[in-house]
């Protein structure tokens, strides 16, 4: 089993859709919580933290369950610009300087 | 431009041969890490740094693979008797070591070095 599991997808939505993202990880000692973004061919960014009081940063909205090593990413009023995959990512424990991936689930948001 | 830069953006060789990528953090980043991604997976771990510390190693890694970073700037990463199964696209990035002040755990990737070995 993977330590960090997503749903691959791929999500092929119309604009304006609201789609969600899951992750689950294993590691129940995780400390931090990610999701990164990856267009085709680019290196992965930064989208967001996710904390457990949840986060939102305009349209996309972030939650962690640390009872069901749960994180969902949740974007509204989808763009074309949204089209990518998006990476769950988990850091800390006992190798807190070491920061896992998901394999992504890729979006594709049509006109 | 002061992200983190790898060196070469492009690399093809023959199996067996080996081959070295390079990699310049962010300047004010005393961890750097590297991680190796094929098609269709998320960036695998390989290997970090903390200054010029190796603190952690992938157990995947082969005795094939070793990476360095001599002075606690840049890194390099040699991968000998080079095999197919070793074309990937190697990712380097940087991040301030946690208790920096601002430090939000990001880290910063390179536009990484792609291996094609035939």
């Amino acid at each position: 089993r993977k330590e960090v599991e997503q749903d691959p997808g791929p999500f092929n939505v119309p604009e304006g859709a609201t789609v969600a993202f899951n992750c689950t990880y294993s590691n129940s000692a995780s400390q931090s919580f990610f999701w990164y973004r990856q267009d085709c061919r680019k290196e992965p960014k930064l989208l967001m933290s996710v904390y457990s009081s949840g986060n939102e940063d305009g349209r996309f909205t972030a939650q962690l369950n640390r009872a069901s090593q749960y994180i969902s990413l949740l974007i509204r009023d989808s763009k074309l610009s949204d089209s990518a995959t998006y990476l769950c990512v988990v850091n800390g424990g006992t190798n807190a300087g070491k920061s896992t991936f998901g394999d992504g689930t890729t979006l594709t948001v049509k006109p | 431009d002061t992200g983190v830069s790898q060196n070469p953006r492009h690399k093809i060789t023959k199996r067996g041969q080996n081959v070295t990528f390079r990699c310049d953090p962010i300047s004010e980043h005393n961890r750097l890490y590297w991680y190796r991604q094929t098609l269709g997976q998320g960036p695998e771990f390989l290997t970090y740094f903390q200054n010029e510390a190796q603190l952690e190693k992938s157990r995947l890694l082969s005795d094939r693979f070793s990476a360095e970073r001599p002075k606690g700037s840049f890194s390099t990463l040699e991968i000998q008797r080079t095999e197919q199964g070793d074309s990937a696209m190697y990712l380097c990035a940087s991040s301030p070591s946690q208790g920096f002040k601002g430090q939000t755990g990001e880290l910063f990737f390179g536009e990484g070095s792609r291996l094609t070995v035939l």
